[in-house]
């Protein structure tokens, strides 16, 4: 089965700096792969994804880089701010959606004003 | 929409006890997701449903767990009989179908004694 492997498991930035956070995906036919945010006590939440025919996503501040060859993918965050502080999952799923997602066990980001 | 609702928020039993999760899908949403989450294992799906019937319940830990969707907007997780190392956060989730995004509840914090 899939695997997700996620790092680095806690990351602290100055505020202002910008954050990476890296997964690696075991199964060559994972084609779509979320990103979620959980703070502290709440519920993940969904902040970007990318599916498989694309390279890269942005969305202000927040971009992810697909590598399908080397089975990695990538979180950016740049001007980080203190709200960005939280847990960072990464996912990854052979179904092209929600079905048979596997998450990586988490980047605590924090970042420091 | 007031998104996947989860209930009770927090749940402290004694080991033996049978303990009853509750979830109330976005209205429309047609699939259904259980997850755990815990600090060494991470979140992990535990099962999942499209339109009420049960797709992949191979997460489920053993005979102890249960699901059921018994309509198109509501489902159940139970644990009987409950054990300490069954603590943990426990959050359903739902999906228009199942290649598009999850919405996650707000969970159930489970605690056995």
């Amino acid at each position: 089965g899939e695997n997700v492997e996620q790092h680095p498991s806690t990351l602290s930035v100055q505020e202002g700096d910008s954050a990476v956070i890296k997964c690696t995906y075991s199964d060559s036919a994972s084609n779509y792969f979320p990103w979620y945010k959980q703070e502290l006590g709440k519920r993940p939440q969904l902040i970007i994804d990318i599916r498989s025919n694309v390279g890269e996503k942005k969305d202000q501040r927040i971009a992810v880089t697909l590598n399908k060859t080397a089975k990695h993918f990538s979180l950016h965050i740049t001007e980080t701010q203190p709200e960005d502080s939280a847990v960072y999952f990464c996912a990854a799923s052979s179904q092209g959606g929600s079905e048979k997602l596997v998450f990586g066990k988490g980047t605590k980001l924090t970042v420091n004003p | 929409d007031a998104g996947v609702i989860q209930s009770p928020r927090h749940e402290v039993t004694e080991m033996g006890q049978e303990v009853t999760l509750r979830c109330k899908l976005i209205s429309g949403h047609n699939s259904l997701f259980w997850y755990r989450q815990t600090m060494m294992r991470g979140l992990e799906l535990l099962i999942y449903f499209n339109n009420n019937v049960p797709i992949d319940d191979s997460g489920m830990p053993e005979d102890r767990f249960s699901a059921k969707m018994p309509n198109a907007s509501f489902s159940t997780l139970k644990i009987q009989p409950s054990e300490p190392r069954d603590s943990a956060v426990y959050f359903c989730a739902s999906s228009l179908y199942g290649g598009s995004p999850l919405h996650f509840g707000n969970g159930t914090r489970l605690t056995v004694t």
